[in-house]
């Protein structure tokens, strides 16, 4: 168990609609990291927050955004969900806010858009 | 911007027998590099990382890679592989003045009995 919680593991929803995937870091880490991982696109990196702020961002398309709160949790909104949305979506967390710390990652939550 | 390539999307072995999983970088800076693992339906979990200490890496499990700057290469092994190793294998590049890790593309290992 990495000490990252992501809910829901399984999410399947229609094309057009809104879903919200949350994920709790582990104690004491500050940065959260979101990862897109899709048979044709590999792990692609979506989005990172440190401390409640945005830090970085990767290949996160305009339909998503995310956002961390002030209890460090943090949500990835993903709306007008097409078909190629369909995907593992990873949250990962480590201490520092950079990444050549190590990154602890969730067990993910499996999306199918139909 | 750093980049990672792992050379073979697929290796099988026979239980008992050496691993060797291959991956070439890219990085502008002093990298940190990282392999991971990931079984069938979890999460991804760190096997060991290097980040300018020994250019050995020993790791879980029985990995270890070694850093080879001439080469820009950090590859994977293990002496013996064993069933429970089944499982895609990942080598991240990270360097420190980026926030984000690049991924190869993933390496699937079966192990045959």
């Amino acid at each position: 168990d990495s000490g990252v919680t992501q809910t829901p593991k399984h999410l399947i929803t229609a094309t057009g609609q809104r879903v919200t995937l949350r994920c709790s870091p582990r104690s004491g880490d500050l940065s959260v990291y979101w990862y897109q991982q899709s048979l044709d696109q590999g792990l692609q990196f979506l989005i990172q927050y440190y401390n409640g702020e945005e830090r970085a961002k990767g290949n996160i398309l305009e339909r998503f955004s995310a956002q961390q709160f002030p209890d460090l949790h943090s949500e990835l909104n993903l709306s007008s969900l097409e078909l190629g949305d369909s995907a593992l979506y990873f949250c990962a967390s480590s201490v520092g806010g950079l990444m050549n710390t190590e990154a602890f990652f969730g067990q993910g939550t499996r999306l199918t858009v139909v | 911007a750093q980049s990672v390539t792992q050379l073979d999307s697929h290796v099988s072995v026979s239980e008992g027998t050496p691993v060797l999983l291959r991956c070439n970088y890219s990085s502008s800076y002093s990298p940190s590099l990282f392999w991971y693992v990931q079984h069938p339906n979890k999460g991804l979990q760190l096997l060991l990382k290097y980040t300018s200490a020994a250019t050995l890496v020993k790791g879980i499990n029985g990995f270890e890679a070694e850093f080879k700057k001439s080469e820009t290469s950090f590859h994977l092994t293990k002496p013996s592989a064993h069933m429970s190793d089944a499982a895609e294998y990942f080598c991240v590049v990270s360097d420190l003045n980026n926030n984000d890790m690049r991924f190869g593309a993933g390496t699937r290992l079966t192990v045959k009995p």
